[in-house]
């Protein structure tokens, strides 16, 4: 079974610190992806990657970067986290054919 | 603009009644359709997609959704419903031949009475 580990189940942060969400699959797929999910308005596409050090935007990604040194690792960075930030993040990895998304369980991300 | 709409945000239903999930998606020509379940504390989990073919297409956990053009259309359906189907219910499209990138609904939570 493909895994897709997020580093944390749950985080708690201060206005202004900068934030890192890792995420890693053991599959070797190209495609990496962060995702934000609010409720009553689904997931939304942060960032993507299709390669090592690759990157595009998605569609919400202001106030956010992203890292992808290693192609089993792509971390999401908050470079100074803010309330509105506060949300559950997920990453999804992919194979190139877009067959499927394989989800991580996700990071409850509280901005305090 | 491509888009993903979902009317339902909350259905309740009887345990071993039918069930049936709407989606309904803008899109320039036929997308690649994927209906996704997230289950409580847990990520997503692809249940079926559509890429080409027959339009009626089965899934795991005894679950189907038939593509209509005409009506733009992915709708989910379950003959059916076991109390452990109670999760939330994403309904997505992507771009045929790209990467993987999907826009999501906003999601349907199917809750399950005894």
């Amino acid at each position: 079974d493909v895994k897709v580990t997020q580093s944390s189940r749950y985080l708690v942060k201060r206005t202004g610190e900068k934030v890192f969400l890792e995420c890693v699959q053991d599959m070797d797929h190209e495609n990496m992806f962060w995702y934000r999910q609010d409720p009553g308005l689904g997931l939304r596409l942060i960032y993507f990657s299709y390669d090592v050090k690759m990157k595009e935007k998605g569609d919400i990604p202001e106030g956010y970067s992203v890292s992808r040194e290693k192609k089993e690792r792509f971390s999401l960075i908050l470079e100074s986290a803010s309330t509105n930030q506060t949300s559950m993040y997920l990453c999804a990895t992919g194979p190139t054919n877009n067959e499927k998304l394989f989800f991580g369980s996700g990071t409850q991300l509280s901005v305090l | 603009a491509q888009s993903v709409t979902q009317p339902d945000i909350h259905i309740t239903v009887s345990e071993g009644a039918s069930l049936e999930l709407r989606c309904n998606y803008s899109y320039g020509a036929t997308p690649y359709l994927f209906w996704y379940v997230q289950s409580p504390g847990q990520g997503l989990q692809l249940l079926l997609k559509y890429f080409s073919g027959d339009t009626l297409v089965q899934g795991i956990k005894g679950f189907e959704a038939e593509f209509k053009r005409s009506q733009s259309s992915f709708n989910l359906r379950k003959p059916s419903v076991h109390w452990s189907d109670a999760a939330e219910y994403f309904c997505a499209v992507g771009e045929p031949g790209n990467t993987g990138k999907l826009i999501f609904g906003q999601g349907t939570t199917l809750q399950v009475k005894p």
